[in-house]
């Protein structure tokens, strides 16, 4: 079975641009969530998707947007990027929407903003 | 709000040698517990995980952890580090109000002498 897959790995954009990241989960869960990974602010969690609803969102400004979509594959949109915005955003799938269920994570797109 | 604590930022131990990562909780209710793990380049991979019972609970690679209610703890433990086991490891505590959402500590970076 394969993993959860995020695409590009690798992101380069400057200031004041959006960025569009997308997730594909892995088959059968229809549970996605995002999070944030600096080094000064650790991991963050920004949103949770299920059955196309978003259930769970951080504190993070509005510039950070996500969705889903009816084959579960996720989206998340950064506007206005700023350079705090550079980090490795990760993307975690599982089954259904319990924290008693395993979340799998994929490997992450490195985001660079200049 | 919930948050967890890892009071080490670094570990160095050497191959073969006995480890125990250390990780503090505070959370309200009774928490669900995880151990992940993350390699350079790589997503994380969850190691173990608390919900309920018996307090010692096992993991994938040689891995424990033990809940204990009382020091509000939740500590990583292997009897014998190998080379491979150097990464940076995050406990997290999730949400009993419904999702997946993952709060995290800083993480302790794990180095293994030879």
């Amino acid at each position: 079975k394969a993993g959860v897959t995020q695409t590009p790995r690798y992101l380069i954009k400057t200031r004041g641009q959006q960025v569009t990241l997308s997730c594909s989960p892995i088959s059968g869960h229809r549970s996605v969530s995002w999070y944030q990974q600096t080094p000064g602010q650790g991991l963050q969690f920004l949103f949770e998707y299920f059955s196309e609803t978003q259930r769970n969102k951080g504190n993070f400004p509005g510039r950070f947007s996500g969705r889903q979509f009816s084959n579960s594959r996720s989206e998340m949109n950064v506007s206005t990027l700023e350079l705090g915005d550079s980090a490795l955003y990760l993307c975690a799938s599982s089954g259904d929407p319990s924290i008693t269920d395993t979340q799998y994570f994929g490997p992450g797109t490195r985001l660079t903003v200049l | 709000a919930q948050s967890v604590t890892q009071p080490d930022i670094h570990i160095t131990v050497s191959e073969g040698a006995s480890l125990e990562l250390r990780c503090n909780y505070s959370y309200g209710a009774t928490p669900y517990l995880f151990w992940y793990v993350q390699s350079p380049g790589q997503g994380l991979q969850l190691l173990l995980k608390y919900f309920s019972g018996d307090t010692l609970v096992q993991g994938i690679k040689g891995f424990e952890a033990e809940f204990k209610r009382s020091q509000s703890s939740f500590n990583l433990r292997k009897p014998s580090v190998h080379w491979s086991d150097a990464a940076e490891y995050f406990c997290a505590v999730g949400s009993t109000g419904g999702g997946n959402k993952l709060t995290f500590g800083t993480g302790t970076q794990l180095k293994v002498e030879l």
